[in-house]
C-alpha cells in the first residue's frame, strides 16, 4: 500500500521569506500523481500544485514550487515569499494512475507565518 | 459559481439518529469521493464513485451508504450516528482519462455526534 510521510508537524517563517515542506512516499508503481494541498482555517481543501511522475521537470506554480525527487520518492514543496494567507495546513498527496487508485494523505504541516 | 457543494454545513445530532450529506458538482466530472477529516486531521477516503458505480469502498462501517442518482451528484447517508462519526466529510470530484487527475473539493460538512 502506498503510504506518505510528513515529517513536520509544524513549521514557521517569517514573512517575505522562503520556507520548504518535506514530503516523502513509498510506491511500487512507476507512473502517479503528487499533489500539495492546502487547508486554511476555513477548512477547504485548495490544490496548490500538481506534479506528474513521468515529467523530470519541477512543477511550479507562482511562488510555489516543489523539488521532485523519484528515486528518493521525496517531493518537497518551497513557498518563495511567505505572506500572512499562506498560513494553513499543507497536506501531501498521492494517487497511483488508474480509477481505481485511491488518493493518499500525508497527516499535514501546520505551517505559521509571523511579521 | 460553486464547483463542488455540500449541504448542510454544519449538523448537530444526536447518537443513534440517521442523518444524509448531499453533494453536488457543476464541473462535469465522472467521478465522485467521499472523505472523512478527524480531529487530528487526517484525511482518508471512504468511498468512490466513476459514472455512478462504486470502485472504491474503504473499511467503514455498513452503517455508512453512498448513493449516486447520477453523475453530479453524490450523498452520504449515515445510520444510529455513533460519537465517532464526530469529523468533518468533505465530498470531492475528478475527471479520470483527461490526464489531469486532481481532485476538487467541496468545503466540507462538520458533523457533531452528541
Amino acid at each position: 500500500a502506498q503510504t506518505v510521510t510528513q515529517s513536520q508537524p509544524e513549521m514557521s517563517v517569517q514573512e517575505a521569506e522562503t520556507v520548504t515542506l518535506s514530503c516523502t512516499y513509498d510506491t511500487s508503481e512507476s507512473d502517479y500523481y503528487l499533489f500539495w494541498y492546502k487547508q486554511p482555517p476555513s477548512r477547504q481543501m485548495i490544490l496548490v500544485i500538481r506534479q506528474e511522475a513521468y515529467k523530470q521537470q519541477n512543477a511550479t506554480e507562482n511562488r510555489f514550487s516543489v523539488n521532485f525527487q523519484k528515486a528518493a520518492k521525496s517531493f518537497s514543496l518551497k513557498i518563495s515569499d511567505s505572506q500572512l494567507g499562506d498560513a494553513a495546513m499543507y497536506f501531501c498527496a498521492y494517487k497511483g494512475a488508474g480509477t481505481a487508485s485511491k488518493l493518499t494523505f500525508g497527516t499535514g504541516t501546520r505551517l505559521q507565518v509571523t511579521l | 459559481d460553486t464547483a463542488v457543494s455540500q449541504t448542510p454545513k454544519y449538523l448537530v445530532t444526536q447518537m443513534g439518529n440517521d442523518k444524509s450529506i448531499k453533494c453536488e458538482q457543476n464541473l462535469g466530472h465522472d467521478t465522485m469521493y467521499w472523505y472523512k477529516q478527524d480531529s487530528k486531521k487526517f484525511l482518508k477516503i471512504m468511498f468512490s464513485y466513476n459514472n455512478k458505480e462504486l470502485i472504491i469502498n474503504e473499511t467503514v462501517p455498513n452503517r455508512f451508504s453512498p448513493k449516486s442518482p447520477d453523475k453530479a451528484h453524490l450523498n452520504l447517508h449515515i445510520n444510529s450516528l455513533e460519537l465517532g462519526d464526530s469529523a468533518v466529510y468533505f465530498c470531492a470530484s475528478s475527471q479520470f482519462g483527461t490526464g489531469v487527475y486532481e481532485q476538487y473539493f467541496g468545503p466540507g460538512t462538520r458533523l457533531t455526534v452528541t
